[in-house]
């Protein structure tokens, strides 16, 4: 099983709205990341918890916060968003979080920020 | 700056036919190397990687091959099937940093023609 479940998997907010992705996995993985992407770009990666603790965080601005309350479980926090922040947002994880390491994706949320 | 190029952005086949997906990739620390499938509202769906210490490496229908020394990589499929048509991203990993970032290409549209 190389299930990874994100909900919701659609998102609208204002501006001054506070909402939260969440993320879930199963498999024993270690590591838990964070990617956004835009409109025929590739993904980008935001951040990467490994063993629950955060390990990169790609200069994202403070209003995306992650949080991960456990191994298996991981969230993203928005507040104050702009409406450039629309985008495809993918959560991932893989065994270790270290060098030849397999990320599995989820089917990501879709937000839209008026 | 770009590390991971596709410059192919789509890419037609025939049903039954041979595609072969490009890559090359600029940063001499990749050392493993993924290929994934997206359908559209979906997440990137983990398709074959190979490790720097090989040249190729397959899996059914997939093959990858990669030439260290040219710093590209391709993604063959044999046959082409129908249901092969989604966008394909390769994506490369510093192994040895010990951090599984993964940088992804731009991604090529593969249709393939009934």
């Amino acid at each position: 099983d190389t299930e990874v479940t994100q909900t919701p998997k659609h998102l609208v907010m204002g501006m001054t709205n506070k909402k939260s992705l969440k993320c879930e996995q199963h498999m024993g993985h270690r590591a838990m990341y964070w990617y956004k992407q835009k409109a025929k770009k590739p993904p980008e990666l935001m951040f990467v918890y490994s063993y629950e603790k955060l390990s990169i965080n790609e200069s994202v601005p403070s209003r995306f916060s992650p949080e991960c309350p456990n191994s298996s479980l991981l969230n993203l926090h928005l507040h104050a968003l702009q409406p450039e922040d629309s985008a495809l947002y993918l959560c991932a994880s893989s065994l270790r979080g270290q060098g030849a390491d397999t990320q599995y994706f989820g089917p990501g949320t879709r937000l839209t920020v008026l | 700056d770009q590390q991971v190029k596709q410059n192919s952005p789509s890419l037609s086949v025939q049903e039954g036919r041979i595609s072969i997906l490009n890559c090359d990739y600029t940063n001499s620390m990749f050392d493993y190397f993924l290929w994934y499938k997206k359908y559209p509202a979906e997440g990137p769906t983990f398709l074959i990687s190979i490790s720097s210490i090989k040249d190729k490496n397959e899996d059914g229908r997939f093959t990858v091959f990669l030439n260290k020394s040219a710093k590209h990589l391709s993604l063959h499929i044999v046959p082409s099937q129908p249901g092969d048509s989604a966008v394909y991203f390769c994506a490369a990993s510093p192994d040895k940093t010990g951090a599984n970032n993964l940088f992804f290409g731009t991604g090529t549209r593969l249709t393939v023609i009934p």
